[in-house]
């Protein structure tokens, strides 16, 4: 079985440029979460959607972040302009359906370097 | 409210056994995890336990789980320096997100 696929691995901008990072989830997996690794902290959730509605957003800074499933299936997650604390791993994770123990199921990550 | 905490780091002896521990605030958590993250990659799930247990063991890991206290523990037996990572403890809330810790440095020394 494919893990969760997440493109490009390394990125690296100028303060108020823009960037784009790509999640394919697991095959079947409904539910979806874009997380922000900054280094030297855990895992922060930015987003989680269910099939291609939104479950919560409340810790996305909306003013520059957004993000978008259209087809329930892959998912696009966009800043602009960049500052310089948005330097970090980005972990897409995916889950079958909520109501089971819930595991997540992490990609590599997309590593973003604001300069 | 939603926090987790860990201790930041850990340094044990090759071959003795490792004990991580961290606490958690939301007393709604359905289950709790472990993960492992190794240098540049991403994290990957060691164990879970169920809320509604106290123990759980799977091969060296040993899950112990207060729920009174809200602390959780993970003891690794016989060390090895593979296991040197960052361990990241996580709770499962009811809106199904995992609320991660800020995880801990294991250091495995020969």
């Amino acid at each position: 079985e494919a893990g969760v696929a997440q493109s490009p691995r390394y990125k690296i901008i100028e303060k108020r440029q823009s960037v784009a990072f790509w999640c394919n989830p697991i095959s079947g997996h409904a539910t979806l979460y874009w997380y922000q690794q900054i280094l030297g902290q855990g895992p922060k959730l930015l987003i989680q959607f269910q099939n291609n509605g939104v479950v919560d957003d409340s810790q996305l800074p909306k003013d520059r972040f957004s993000a978008e499933r259209l087809k329930g299936v892959d998912s696009t997650l966009k800043i602009q302009p960049a500052k310089l604390e948005d330097s970090a791993v980005y972990l897409c994770a995916s889950t079958p359906t909520s109501g089971y123990t819930g595991e997540l199921f992490f990609g590599e990550g997309s590593r973003l370097t604001v300069l | 409210g939603e926090d987790v905490e860990q201790s930041l780091f850990l340094s044990v002896r090759e071959g003795d056994s490792s004990v991580i521990n961290c606490t958690y605030t939301d007393s709604s958590s359905t289950y709790l995890y472990w993960y492992k993250q190794e240098p540049g990659a991403g994290l990957q799930l060691l164990t879970y336990i169920f809320s509604n247990m106290d123990m759980k063991q799977d091969q060296r890991l040993t899950v112990l789980l207060n729920k009174k206290d809200k602390h959780l523990s993970l003891r690794i037996a016989d060390t090895q320096t593979g296991d040197s990572a960052i361990y990241f403890c996580a709770e499962k809330v009811p809106t199904d997100k995992l609320i991660f810790g800020t995880g801990t440095r294991l250091q495995v020394f020969p």
